[in-house]
């Protein structure tokens, strides 16, 4: 079964800081993953794209990492600022000859303090 | 300049009733979609259309219907609308057609759809 899994489920950090957030997923067969960032009251924004042969990606103070063999993808977040504060969603896309199809993680939902 | 523009952003409304929100793109893309968010926040894709016509249909009630009178508009009727139709609803638009491509989706600002 096609999953996509976030962890945490929620994240409070203090502004300045970094921290990283995770995305294990199963799905087959692979194509893409993104990385959308998601603020309250407004539709998701992609922050990055990677294939299976990318293994990071860079976006501003955001880096993301993907493992393809461990299914694993991570992003980073630097130097935190209260914007910053946003629900984080992990999208993977799958593939084959006669279909496609896109699956959303439930997301990470990160707080920053001042 | 909003890319997807979604109206209303707010509907409530009471069980029974029959209601539409609509979706506008300015990036001239073609392909657009519908995707519902639950309480859990996932998404999930509910319809899609290529230059107005539909390529993806997940199992959803036919008591909704997309409605697509040209590439840059997908509306979306909801008929007999029930309880459980309670989340936002994000339209959406991509360059090429096909959930895997690797173009991304940009998405409007959602509507929060209460039923009573």
């Amino acid at each position: 079964k096609n999953q996509v899994e976030q962890s945490p489920q929620s994240l409070i950090i203090l502004e300045g800081k970094n921290c990283t957030l995770q995305c294990n997923y199963t799905v087959s067969p692979f194509s893409n993953l993104r990385w959308y960032k998601q603020d309250t009251g407004r539709g998701p924004v992609s922050l990055t794209i990677m294939t299976f042969s990318e293994n990071t990606k860079s976006n501003g103070r955001y880096t993301a990492t993907l493992d393809a063999d461990t299914k694993q993808s991570s992003l980073h977040i630097t130097a935190s600022q209260l914007s910053d504060s946003a629900s984080y969603i992990c999208v993977v896309s799958a593939v084959n000859s006669s279909a496609s199809k896109i699956i959303f993680g439930s997301g990470t939902r990160l707080s920053i303090r001042p | 300049d909003t890319a997807v523009s979604q109206t209303p952003k707010y509907l409530v409304t009471q069980m029974g009733n029959d209601k539409s929100i609509k979706c506008e793109q300015n990036l001239g893309h073609d392909t657009m979609y519908w995707y519902k968010q639950d309480s859990k926040k996932f998404l999930k894709i509910m319809f899609s259309y290529n230059n107005k016509e539909l390529i993806i249909n997940e199992t959803v009630p036919n008591r909704f219907s997309p409605k697509s009178p040209d590439k840059a508009h997908l509306n979306l009727h909801i008929n007999s609308l029930e309880l459980g139709d309670s989340a936002v609803y994000f339209c959406a638009s991509s360059q090429a057609s096909g959930q895997g491509s690797k173009s991304s989706l940009h998405f409007g600002n959602g509507t929060r759809l209460t039923v009573t």
